[in-house]
């Protein structure tokens, strides 16, 4: 099956600062998703990217399917930023397998 | 809200009661998953349905019973659980196969 990686596993921001999140995969996808799990365990959709840009507000995601990896652009963070970022990624040959990677656990500092 | 809700919301059952999780999905969707959340691993999908269809079971145990009737329900029936079974149980829909998927709030179950 895929195995998907993220990285940094933990994450200290000041308000007001940007950060990069990262999620690489070892093979080709269909689908790639980020979330955002707040501290109630609600899985919160961010993107829908299996490939290409995307921008919503101070997030934007980026998919370089070639080269197998994601990235979470997150600008001028707040409070409410804080929580588990996870991606999450499916191949159709291996089923409807949704696999996700282990989260990026961010806190943003007042 | 994301249009898939989850009853309850908190769960505590002994090791030889028998329960159900419930989920319903306002979203007109034909796939629905039940996923686990465990402390300190990433989420593991357990089942998914198509169309009322069982299409995956990732070797879950028998202790676990999902049920389908229709594209908007799932449930998940338990009994004799074990204390390692708790934790946050979360379910998800979907349009179809390899589309985006919403998740429900999930029923965080303690076993004791």
């Amino acid at each position: 099956g895929i195995q998907v990686e993220q990285s940094p596993p933990d994450l200290i921001l000041q308000e007001g600062a940007n950060s990069t999140l990262r999620c690489n995969f070892s093979d080709s996808v269909n689908n790639l998703q980020w979330f955002h799990q707040n501290p109630w365990g609600q899985l919160i959709n961010l993107f829908y990217i299996p490939s290409g840009t995307k921008q919503n507000g101070r997030l934007s995601a980026t998919t370089v399917a070639t080269e197998r990896y994601s990235l979470l652009y997150i600008s001028s963070s707040q409070t409410t930023d804080s929580g588990v970022y996870f991606c999450a990624v499916e191949r159709s040959d291996y089923g409807q397998n949704f696999v996700f990677g282990p989260g990026t656990r961010l806190s943003v500092l007042p | 809200e994301t249009g898939v809700t989850q009853t309850p919301r908190h769960l505590v059952m002994g090791m030889t009661n028998k329960k159900s999780l419930k989920c319903e999905q306002h979203l007109g969707h034909n796939a629905m998953y039940w996923y686990k959340q465990s402390a300190k691993k990433p989420l593991e999908l357990m089942f998914v349905y198509n169309f009322k269809e069982q299409t995956e079971n990732n070797s879950v145990p028998s202790r676990f019973s999902p049920e389908c009737p229709n594209s908007s329900h799932l449930f998940l029936h338990l009994h004799t659980l074990q204390p390692e079974d708790s934790a946050l149980y979360l379910c998800a829909s979907s349009l179809g196969g390899h589309h985006e998927q919403y998740f429900g709030p999930g029923t965080r179950l303690t076993v004791t």
